[in-house]
């Protein structure tokens, strides 16, 4: 089945620390993005790509940095400038910019 | 500027009955509105959308959503809420000037008693 693969399900940073959130899909979409869920607050735009080698910043995107180097792939690394990383990050795709997403099941990244 | 507001943060309702999510937006230019539904520690599930056409769509789950462009809204509904719909509930614009991007509503969450 097609579909979106976020891994690991559950991350925890340390002080200081780089992580990588994995998120791959094999729907043959375009483009892909990031988003943080906080309680409450809904989704936030982290970062988008509607191309391989081309990003744009959304919302949030101070503390975090994206790839896009193969169509199927979009790592999003939460960099230790993000003073406040706790949260649920959900990857998504779609077809084109004005289509329903498709999303993973996430990631909960949470400090130590 | 795109924004979405979704005025409720938690609806409940008997099983059985009709129920309402509601959902206002705000953007220049003709809009794309999306609902999607999300479950405990899930991603979120696209349930329906409207582009153009007819004021009202169906979706998944035998869930609705009517678009009114005077009153700026998009209600999702649904004939007879079941326990197994108590989820949180997210409203999404697009408009149709290529190049921007989803907003989304801080979300309802919905409950349905049995």
């Amino acid at each position: 089945d097609g579909g979106i693969t976020q891994s690991p399900k559950y991350l925890f940073r340390k002080e200081g620390q780089n992580v990588t959130l994995s998120c791959e899909q094999n729907l043959n979409h375009d483009a892909m993005y990031w988003y943080r869920q906080d309680p409450g607050q809904g989704l936030r735009l982290i970062y988008y790509s509607q191309i391989v080698n081309d990003f744009q910043k959304g919302d949030i995107a101070e503390g975090y940095s994206v790839s896009r180097e193969k169509k199927e792939s979009f790592p999003l690394t939460v960099t230790s400038a993000q003073k406040n990383p706790t949260a649920f990050y959900l990857c998504a795709s779609s077809s084109s910019i004005n289509q329903p997403q498709h999303f993973g099941d996430g990631t909960r990244l949470s400090i130590l | 500027a795109q924004s979405v507001a979704q005025p409720e943060d938690q609806v409940n309702v008997a099983e059985g009955n009709p129920l309402t999510v509601k959902c206002t937006y705000s953007v220049s230019g003709n809009p794309y509105l999306f609902w999607y539904v999300q479950y405990p520690n899930r991603g979120l599930q696209f349930l329906l959308k409207y582009i153009t056409g007819d004021n009202l769509v169906k979706g998944s789950y035998g869930f609705e959503a009517e678009f009114n462009k005077s009153q700026t809204s998009f209600h999702l509904k649904k004939p007879s809420a079941l326990v197994s719909d108590s989820a949180l509930y997210f409203c999404a614009v697009i408009h149709d000037n290529y190049g921007q991007n989803f907003v989304f509503g801080p979300g309802t969450r919905l409950s349905v008693l049995p």
